[in-house]
C-alpha cells in the first residue's frame, strides 16, 4: 500500500500565523493528493483536491502545492475555526490511504 | 444540499456480521458522475478506506478487508450498504459513508456524520 507520512504530527500556533503541513508519499503519486480538515466529533471535510485545487466554499487562506512525492498544505493566516486535525489522502491507486494526521492547536 | 446518513446497530458481537446502510438525500445515487464509499476511523489506525461502489454495482475493496467485506447498492431506495463479516474488537470504529468524485485525484467530497460501531460480547 502507498504510505503517506505527515509532518509534523502536531503543532501549536496563534491566530494570524502562517501554518504549513507536509505530506510525503512512499512513491510518486503525481498530483493525486487530497487534504481534509476534521474537528472533534465531526466527519472530515474536503479542503483541497488534486494537490492544489480549492474545494468550493473553502476559504482562500487554504492552499495546497506539490507533486510527485512531496506536498504541502498552507494556511496563510490561521483563524480560530482552523484549529483542527488535517489529513492528506492519496488516490493514485487503491487502496486509497490517508496520512496519520496533523493536529493544529492553540499556542 | 446532498446529505448522507449512516444507520445500523451500534453494537455487534464478535464473529458476527456488521451491517450498515447509508441513505443519500438531496441527490441521486445513480448519478454517473459519482461513486460511493465507506471509510472507518480508529484512534489506532486512523482513517482507513474500506471500499467504493458505483451505481451499476462495480466495486473496489481494500485488500486488507476484501475477504470479509461486501458493499452493495439499492438505487430504488437511494442507499448503499456495508457488510463486514467475522468481526473482532479490531473492527470497533467510527464508520463513515461518503460520496466519491471519481475524477483527477478521486476525492471524498460529502460525508455522513459517522456512526460508532462497537464489537463486544
Amino acid at each position: 500500500d502507498m504510505q503517506m507520512t505527515q509532518s509534523p504530527s502536531s503543532l501549536s500556533a496563534s491566530v494570524g500565523d502562517r501554518v504549513t503541513i507536509t505530506c510525503r508519499a512512499s512513491q510518486s503519486i503525481s498530483n493525486y493528493l487530497n487534504w481534509y480538515q476534521q474537528k472533534p466529533g465531526k466527519a472530515p471535510k474536503l479542503l483541497i483536491f488534486a494537490a492544489s485545487s480549492l474545494q468550493s466554499g473553502v476559504p482562500s487562506r487554504f492552499s495546497g502545492s506539490g507533486s510527485g512525492t512531496d506536498f504541502t498544505l498552507t494556511i496563510s493566516s490561521l483563524q480560530p475555526e482552523d484549529f483542527a486535525t488535517y489529513y492528506c489522502q492519496q488516490s493514485t491507486s487503491t487502496p486509497f490511504t490517508f496520512g496519520a494526521g496533523t493536529i493544529v492547536d492553540i499556542k | 444540499q446532498l446529505q448522507l446518513q449512516e444507520s445500523g446497530p451500534g453494537l455487534v458481537k464478535p464473529s458476527e456480521t456488521l451491517s450498515l446502510t447509508c441513505t443519500v438525500s438531496g441527490g441521486s445515487i445513480s448519478s454517473r458522475s459519482y461513486y460511493w464509499g465507506w471509510i472507518r476511523q480508529t484512534p489506532e489506525k486512523g482513517l482507513e478506506w474500506i471500499g467504493t461502489i458505483y451505481y451499476s454495482g462495480s466495486t473496489y475493496y481494500n485488500p486488507s478487508l476484501k475477504s470479509r467485506v461486501t458493499i452493495s447498492v439499492d438505487t430504488s431506495k437511494n442507499q448503499f450498504s456495508l457488510k463486514l463479516s467475522s468481526v473482532t474488537a479490531a473492527d470497533t470504529a467510527v464508520y463513515y459513508c461518503a460520496r466519491v468524485v471519481w475524477s483527477t485525484a478521486p476525492q471524498f467530497d460529502y460525508w455522513g456524520q459517522g456512526t460508532l460501531v462497537t464489537v463486544s460480547s
